[in-house]
């Protein structure tokens, strides 16, 4: 079936470093790739999105790169601050309107 | 503002019970999704509805069911509930369009514990 594998699945920085999180997929037909950022106790919030005719994307401290050739997108965020740790999952789309998550990356900004 | 209301944010059930989490969303959207939620599994897909009456199992649909009666509400219905069904349970809608616009919107989850 079609997966989508997350990595790390924890990560720890200092506040002021970089975040890199990064995800494959396996449908090839998939066309669009949304990231949630879930805050402890919270629902996942859509926090930026990019789609396959797009190679990179940047939402002031947030980018996202898609490479579809090697099926791989990944997550950064620069100047990491106290508030941007919470989980964060990235999914790919398949078959319309359905998704699929990895399984999440926990980060860990400390002060 | 609230989009996305699921009922209960924690539940406790007994083994067998038969058990109903609600989802109602208010913005009109034809595409409902129920989840579950894991540590280190993600988000999982248990089923999901394009429309009124109508539902399409997801990738863990075993010991669920659905029902979408009205537009805005789509219930998830554990006919005996098991221990190994103990999750957090999310909800999301989309419009009907079948063109993602703005992803995913979710409820704020119910925490399902089954003793």
């Amino acid at each position: 079936g079609e997966n989508v594998e997350q990595h790390p699945s924890t990560l720890s920085v200092q506040e002021g470093d970089s975040a890199v999180i990064k995800c494959t997929y396996s449908d090839s037909a998939s066309n669009y790739f949304p990231w949630y950022k879930q805050e402890l106790g919270k629902r996942p919030q859509l926090i930026i999105d990019i789609r396959s005719n797009v190679g990179e994307k940047k939402d002031q401290r947030i980018a996202v790169t898609l490479n579809k050739t090697a099926k791989h997108f990944s997550l950064h965020i620069t100047e990491t601050q106290p508030e941007d740790s919470a989980v964060y999952f990235c999914a790919a789309s398949i078959r319309g309107n359905d998704m699929r998550f990895g399984a999440g990356t926990r980060l860990t900004v400390k002060p | 503002d609230v989009k996305v209301t699921q009922s209960s944010r924690y539940l406790v059930k007994r083994t067998g019970e038969k058990v109903f989490l609600e989802c109602v969303q208010d913005m009109d959207h034809e595409n409902m999704f129920w989840y579950r939620q894991d540590p280190g599994l993600g988000l999982r897909l248990i089923y999901f509805s394009y429309d009124v009456k109508m539902k399409e199992k997801g990738d863990i649909p075993e010991g669920y069911s659905v029902s979408r009666e009205k537009k805005e509400r789509f219930s998830l219905i554990l006919e005996s509930a098991s221990t190994n069904q103990t999750s957090m349970y999310l909800c999301a809608s989309i419009p009907g369009d079948r063109a993602f616009r703005d992803g995913y919107t979710f409820g704020s989850g119910t925490r399902l514990t089954v003793v």
